[in-house]
Formats: C-alpha cells, sequence, structure tokens
C-alpha cells in the first residue's frame, strides 16, 4: 500500500530559526514529489521534485528529494510568521487515468516571533 | 489568471439533505481533481475528470457520493442524504492536462453536517 509519513507532524520555532520538515514515501512506480504550503483551506503548490540531489529553491525554501532514501526534505531558512502553516508533502499516484496526490498528513510549523 | 474558484465556502446542513459542492477550473485546464479533509486527516483523493473520458470515481466513499463535470469545466459534486462523518473541507484542484503533476487548488467547501 502506498504511504506518506511526514516527521514532525508539529513544530514551534522562533523567527529568524531554520527548520527542516521531513518526508518519506512507499510509493510504487514513483514519479515525481510535491510539497504544498496550507495556511488555512487550500494548499498552495511550493516544489515539484522529480531528480534525485537536486535542490529547488524560491527565497528562503529549498527542498531536495533523496530516491535512494525514498525521502525528501523543505527547509525554511529564517523563518518568519508568516511561515506559519502545514506543510505536505505528495508523491502522485497513478490510478485510474488519474495522476491523484497522495498526501502525508503535514507538518504543523508554527512561528512565534 | 483567475485560479481555481468554489462555492460556497461554508455550508451547513442538517443530516440526511443532500447537498452540492461546485468548482470551477482554472480556464484551459482540461483535469480536475476532488478532495476531501477531514478534521485531523490527510487529505484524500475522490474523483478525478479528464476531458470526456470516463471519470476516476476510485475514491469517491459511498455511493451517496457523484460528481459531474459539464462541457468539460465547471464541476459539480453532490453528497446525498448527508451524515455527520461528512463534515469536511472539500477541495478542488485543476492541471493543465493528464500527465501534469502540478495540481492548483481552490479555497475549498467547509462542509458542516449537524
Amino acid at each position: 500500500e502506498d504511504k506518506v509519513v511526514q516527521s514532525p507532524l508539529s513544530l514551534v520555532v522562533h523567527e529568524g530559526d531554520t527548520v527542516t520538515l521531513n518526508c518519506s514515501y512507499e510509493v510504487t512506480n514513483f514519479r515525481s514529489l510535491l510539497w504544498y504550503k496550507q495556511e488555512k483551506k487550500a494548499p498552495t503548490f511550493l516544489f515539484m521534485l522529480t531528480s534525485s540531489g537536486i535542490e529547488k529553491k524560491s527565497g528562503r525554501l529549498s527542498s531536495i528529494l533523496d530516491k535512494k532514501e525514498l525521502s525528501s526534505i523543505l527547509n525554511i531558512t529564517a523563518t518568519q510568521t508568516g511561515d506559519s502553516a502545514i506543510y505536505l508533502c505528495a508523491p502522485p499516484m497513478h490510478g485510474a487515468g488519474s495522476y491523484q496526490l497522495t498526501f502525508g498528513k503535514g507538518t504543523k510549523l508554527s512561528v512565534i516571533p | 489568471g483567475a485560479g481555481v474558484s468554489q462555492s460556497p465556502s461554508n455550508k451547513v446542513t442538517e443530516k440526511g439533505k443532500d447537498v452540492e459542492l461546485r468548482c470551477d477550473p482554472i480556464s484551459g485546464h482540461t483535469a480536475l481533481y476532488w478532495y476531501r479533509q477531514s478534521l485531523g486527516q490527510g487529505l484524500e483523493f475522490l474523483i478525478y475528470f479528464q476531458g470526456n473520458s470516463a471519470p476516476d470515481k476510485s475514491g469517491l466513499p459511498s455511493d451517496r457520493f457523484s460528481a459531474e463535470r459539464t462541457g468539460g469545466s465547471v464541476s459539480t459534486l453532490t453528497i446525498q442524504r448527508t451524515q455527520q462523518e461528512d463534515s469536511a473541507v472539500y477541495l478542488c484542484a485543476s492541471t493543465v492536462g493528464p500527465n501534469s503533476y502540478e495540481q492548483y487548488f481552490g479555497p475549498g467547501t467547509r462542509l458542516t453536517v449537524t
């Protein structure tokens, strides 16, 4: 059965700290892994990772995939209160013609001033 | 351009009533997904539409749930005889095409069944 596990489940840090969020997956026919940020209801797209060892960066956020370890990390440097959210990772799973996302439960990040 | 839109944003209904939730995908996106997020749970896939192909209904939890997509654009998710366990946030996402993994989500509909 396909499975996605994220850790930690929740994290509280102070502004300016650096955090690392983890995602491990067991997915047949792995193709890619996506990271999303969910602040209220709608997850917003952050990164899509397809190749192992190639870091993707957007401002203070970066992410990398390790296909050998079946895992990915999301780093956030110099955290701000606006980074407080649930961070979700999701590999697409090929269904009956679809690529439905299989989400982990997420990591709830709280950044306090 | 406009993103995915959903309506209503919140819906409170009595147990046993039927509800309809609407999703309007990004213009030009041919693939559309519905997901559900129950309290304390991850997002779970419900149904997928791509063009005129038969939908992938493998995630629908019961036959009380159905969805349609008219004209390849707007989609409606219908829940008949709602139960309290149907209370959740219902999210819709669209992608450019069937082989695109990047899904863009709408703001969701929070359904509360009393």
